[in-house]
This record gives structure tokens, C-alpha cells and sequence, in this order.
């Protein structure tokens, strides 16, 4: 199965950052990967599908980009409610594999 | 309104089994492949089995195949998952999703567009 490794496992940061998380895949999976958002007690929302395209609804402060083996979700400017945690997931190959999840705390 | 909603949750002892159920509304449920995620308390999010349109190609996580079975009844908007020989590690809410394929570039991709609110699977004696 393809391991998907995120950093950092967790961040503090202010409203108004520019936050990255890197997401490494352990081969290569093209740009089949995609990012999701958790909120505590809520199930998943998709953000980001093909590495980099924006799903219908999400703000466009959040950007995907990557191929291959590393890949990083952006959140240009940090609003009160991006505080979250966020997964990757690959779609390249069967298991599907999530990254650990990289949790966004207000610093 | 679009929605799934899971239910079938609940206490299990170990080794055994329990049904859980997806009823979606609101979308053509049998033109998307469907999905099951869980998540153990505390823990990432795991992705556990899939299933085509029409119910002919499932996939499973090693760590529920020959256990679990995923299965669909597209007259009903229906989907399920029947868990065997359930162990503590599998004490998890329990997500389905909906995975739309999107065109980019002439390729395609699978993402989890839609999800239900989860239902609770607790194995314990």
C-alpha cells in the first residue's frame, strides 16, 4: 500500500497567516491526491481533487499544487474557521491511503 | 435535499457482526461509486471499502477484507456494509461517501464529494 506522510503532524498559527502542509507520497502518484478538512465531531468536507483543483464551494484562499511524490495544500490568509484538522488521500491506487492529518491551532 | 445518512451503529461484542446501512437522497445514487471511511476515536481517518455503480467491483483495506462486505441496492439508494468477526480495532464512527469522478485534463479523478454524518461501531465485551 502507498503511504502518505504529512508534515507537520500539527501548527499553531494567527488568523490572517499564510499556512503550507506537505503531504509525501511513498511512490509516485501522479497528481491523483486530495485534500479534506475535519472539524471536531464533523465528518470530512473535500477541499481540493487532482492536487490542485478547487471543489465547488470552497474559498479560493485554499490552493493545492504538487505531482508525483509531494504535494502541498495553501491557505493564503487564515480564517477563524480554517482552524481544523486536514487530510490528504490518494487516489492513485487501491487501498485508497489517508496522511495522518495535520491539525491548524490558533496560535 | 442531497444527503446520506448511516445508521446500523452500535455495541458489539467481539467476534461479531453488525450491519450498517446508508440511505442516500437528493442524487442518482446509482451512476456514483460509493465509499465507507472510518475513523477510531482519537485517530485519523480511514478508508475501509468501495463499490462500483452497479455492485459488480468492490475494493477493501487489508485490514477488513474476508471480513467485511460492501454491497448496494441501487432500487433502494442503498448502501451497506456487513462486518464478521468484528475486533476492538474496529470500534470507529462510520462514514459513507459519495465518490464523484471529475474530468481534468483528459484524465479522470475520484474524490469524496458528499459524506454522511457517521454512525458509531463500538466492539467491546
Amino acid at each position: 500500500a502507498i503511504q502518505m506522510t504529512q508534515s507537520p503532524s500539527s501548527l499553531s498559527a494567527s488568523v490572517g497567516d499564510r499556512v503550507t502542509i506537505t503531504c509525501r507520497a511513498s511512490q509516485g502518484i501522479r497528481n491523483d491526491l486530495g485534500w479534506y478538512q475535519q472539524k471536531p465531531g464533523k465528518a470530512p468536507r473535500l477541499l481540493i481533487y487532482a492536487a490542485s483543483s478547487l471543489q465547488s464551494g470552497v474559498p479560493s484562499r485554499f490552493s493545492g499544487s504538487g505531482s508525483g511524490t509531494d504535494f502541498i495544500l495553501t491557505i493564503s490568509s487564515l480564517q477563524p474557521e480554517d482552524f481544523a484538522t486536514y487530510y490528504c488521500l490518494q487516489d492513485y491506487s487501491y487501498p485508497r491511503t489517508f496522511g495522518q492529518g495535520t491539525t491548524v491551532e490558533i496560535k | 435535499e442531497v444527503q446520506l445518512v448511516e445508521s446500523g451503529g452500535g455495541l458489539v461484542q467481539p467476534g461479531g457482526s453488525l450491519r450498517l446501512s446508508c440511505a442516500a437522497s437528493g442524487f442518482t445514487f446509482s451512476t456514483f461509486w460509493m465509499t465507507w471511511v472510518r475513523q477510531a476515536p482519537g485517530r485519523g481517518l480511514e478508508w475501509v471499502a468501495n463499490i462500483r455503480h452497479g455492485g459488480s467491483e468492490t475494493h477493501y483495506a487489508d485490514s477488513v477484507k474476508g471480513r467485511f462486505t460492501i454491497s448496494r441496492d441501487n432500487a433502494k439508494d442503498s448502501l451497506s456494509l456487513q462486518m464478521n468477526s468484528l475486533r476492538a480495532e474496529d470500534t470507529a464512527v462510520y462514514y459513507c461517501a459519495r465518490d464523484h469522478t471529475s474530468s481534468v485534463g483528459g484524465r479522470y479523478y475520484d474524490a469524496f464529494d458528499m459524506w454522511g454524518q457517521g454512525t458509531v461501531v463500538t466492539v467491546s465485551s
